[in-house]
């Protein structure tokens, strides 16, 4: 069964540091991978996503993300956050089902707070 | 472009009443669907999800039910709600296998 290990609940870093939120998925084959992010209060948004090819993914809002096979990682980062980037973030790793369904598995997320 | 609009934004319901949560998405044509809970430092759990008109498969037993009476509408109902029913309701909509998920902005349900 697949799975996501967000190791990391809470994150507090100064505002202009460096970031990375650490994600680690269990999966049988090639994984297609997300990250998402959420604001109090709203839905989830959609950073960045994997599906193959280039193991370094470019997303919105600065953030990058790097697919490590190896070590089952996809670990988000940013190089300098910004006071707006306060959130909660979610990494997701999808299955592709029978039926045109998938199966997406979320992890429990980390919540991040960026101090002045 | 593809839009997704979920309502009421928060609600109040005492226990035992009835609920009706929905979820329409334009922009596209028979896409998946979702409804997910996310409770207080549980994550997101996922409680029906649907591929096509009337056919909605559950993951977990509960007190709810889902229904899609036309292919871009998702409605999540209760005949009685329990406290333990409260929580973020969001609903979300895919493409076919392997896509991202696309988010509506949640339904804040609280049970008193």
């Amino acid at each position: 069964a697949q799975s996501v290990t967000q190791p990391d609940i809470h994150i507090t870093v100064s505002e202009g540091a460096s970031l990375e939120l650490r994600c680690n998925y269990s999966y049988g084959a090639t994984p297609y991978l997300f990250w998402y992010v959420q604001s109090p209060g709203q839905g989830l948004q959609l950073l960045l996503k994997y599906f193959s090819g280039d193991t370094l993914v470019q997303g919105i809002k600065g953030f990058e993300a790097e697919f490590k096979r190896s070590q089952s990682s996809f670990n988000l980062r940013k190089p300098s956050v910004h006071w707006s980037d306060a959130a909660e973030y979610f990494c997701a790793v999808v299955s592709p089902l029978s039926g045109g369904y998938q199966k997406v598995t979320f992890g429990t997320g980390t919540k991040l707070q960026v101090i002045p | 472009s593809q839009t997704i609009h979920q309502w009421p934004a928060t609600l109040v319901q005492p226990v035992g009443s009835p609920l009706s949560l929905e979820c329409t998405v334009e922009g596209t044509s028979n896409p998946n669907l979702y409804w997910y809970r996310q409770a207080a430092g549980r994550g997101l759990q996922l409680l029906f999800y649907s591929v096509g008109i009337g056919q909605i498969s559950s993951e977990v037993p509960q007190n709810l039910s889902a229904s899609r009476p036309q292919d871009r509408q998702f409605i999540l109902s209760s005949k009685k709600l329990l406290l333990s029913d409260s929580g973020f309701y969001l609903c979300a909509w895919s493409y076919r296998a392997s896509s991202p998920l696309h988010f509506g902005n949640g339904t804040r349900l609280t049970v008193t």
